[in-house]
C-alpha cells in the first residue's frame, strides 16, 4: 500500500523557521517526482515546490522562491521542506504527494496520484 | 485569482448530471498539457478522480468523466449522489509559470 505521512507541522512566529517531513512506503521512492501541495484554511490548493527523482531538477512556486527549499534522501524514502522567513500568509496544510506512475525506469504522468494526510503550519 | 477559472458552485438533485468546467489559456491547457481532477472530502487530503483528461484510476466509479477541448475541460458527474458532496479541483500545467496549476475549486452541493 502507498503511503505518504507528514510531519513537523506547527505553530511558528513570522520570521521564525520550520523543517517538512515526508515519509513514504508501498513504492520504489527514488523513482518518483514528489511535490508539495498546500491549502490555506477555507482556500483552494497551491502548489509549493517539486522534485525529481534524482534531485537534478527543482521548482518552486514564486510565492516561496528563496524561502523554501525541497530536499529528498532517496536511502530513507523521505522528502523535506525547509521553510524560512514565514509569513502570515504561509499558514496552511502542507500535503506531500506523488507524481504520476513508472514502470520500471519510465515514468508517467503529472497528476498527483498519492497524497499524504497533509500537517498544518500556523504562522 | 486562479491561473484555472472554475465555477465556485454547482448543485444538482440525486440522480441528476452535473458538469464542471475548468477554464484555462493558451500557455496551459491550450499547450496541450494534460488536466487532472481532485476530489475533496470534508477534512480530507485530495483524492485523485480523473488523470491525462479522461482516464479513471483504479477504484473511481464510471459515474465520473473528464473531457478536454482548446483551452478548457470538463468533469462530468452522472447518477449524483449525497456522497458526491465535496470540492472538485482541476490541475494541470503553465509553461509560462513554469509549474504545476491548480482551479479554484467547485464545491458541489446535492440538494
Amino acid at each position: 500500500e502507498v503511503q505518504l505521512v507528514e510531519s513537523g507541522g506547527g505553530l511558528v512566529k513570522p520570521g521564525g523557521s520550520l523543517r517538512l517531513s515526508c515519509a513514504t512506503s508501498g513504492f520504489p521512492f527514488n523513482t518518483y517526482s514528489i511535490t508539495w501541495v498546500r491549502q490555506a484554511p477555507g482556500k483552494g490548493l497551491e502548489w509549493v515546490s517539486s522534485i525529481s527523482s534524482t534531485s537534478s531538477s527543482i521548482y518552486y512556486a514564486d510565492s516561496v522562491k528563496g524561502r523554501f527549499t525541497i530536499s529528498r534522501d532517496n536511502a530513507k524514502s523521505s522528502l523535506s521542506l525547509q521553510m524560512n522567513s514565514l509569513r502570515a500568509e504561509d499558514t496552511a496544510v502542507y500535503y506531500c504527494a506523488r507524481v504520476g506512475y513508472c514502470s520500471g525506469i519510465s515514468c508517467y504522468g503529472t497528476e498527483l496520484r498519492f497524497w499524504g494526510q497533509g500537517t498544518l503550519v500556523t504562522v | 485569482q486562479s491561473v484555472l477559472t472554475q465555477p465556485p458552485s454547482v448543485s444538482g438533485a440525486p440522480g441528476q448530471r452535473v458538469t464542471i468546467s475548468c477554464t484555462g489559456s493558451s500557455s496551459n491547457i491550450g499547450a496541450g498539457y494534460d488536466v487532472h481532477w481532485y476530489q475533496q472530502l470534508p477534512g480530507a487530503a485530495p483524492k485523485l478522480l480523473i488523470y491525462g483528461n479522461n482516464n479513471r484510476p483504479s477504484g473511481v466509479t464510471n459515474r465520473f468523466s473528464g473531457s478536454k477541448s482548446g483551452t478548457a475541460a470538463s468533469l462530468a458527474i452522472t447518477g449524483l449522489q449525497a456522497e458526491d458532496e465535496a470540492d472538485y479541483y482541476c490541475q494541470s500545467y503553465d509553461n509560462s509559470l513554469s509549474g504545476v496549476i491548480f482551479g479554484g475549486g467547485t464545491k458541489l452541493t446535492v440538494l
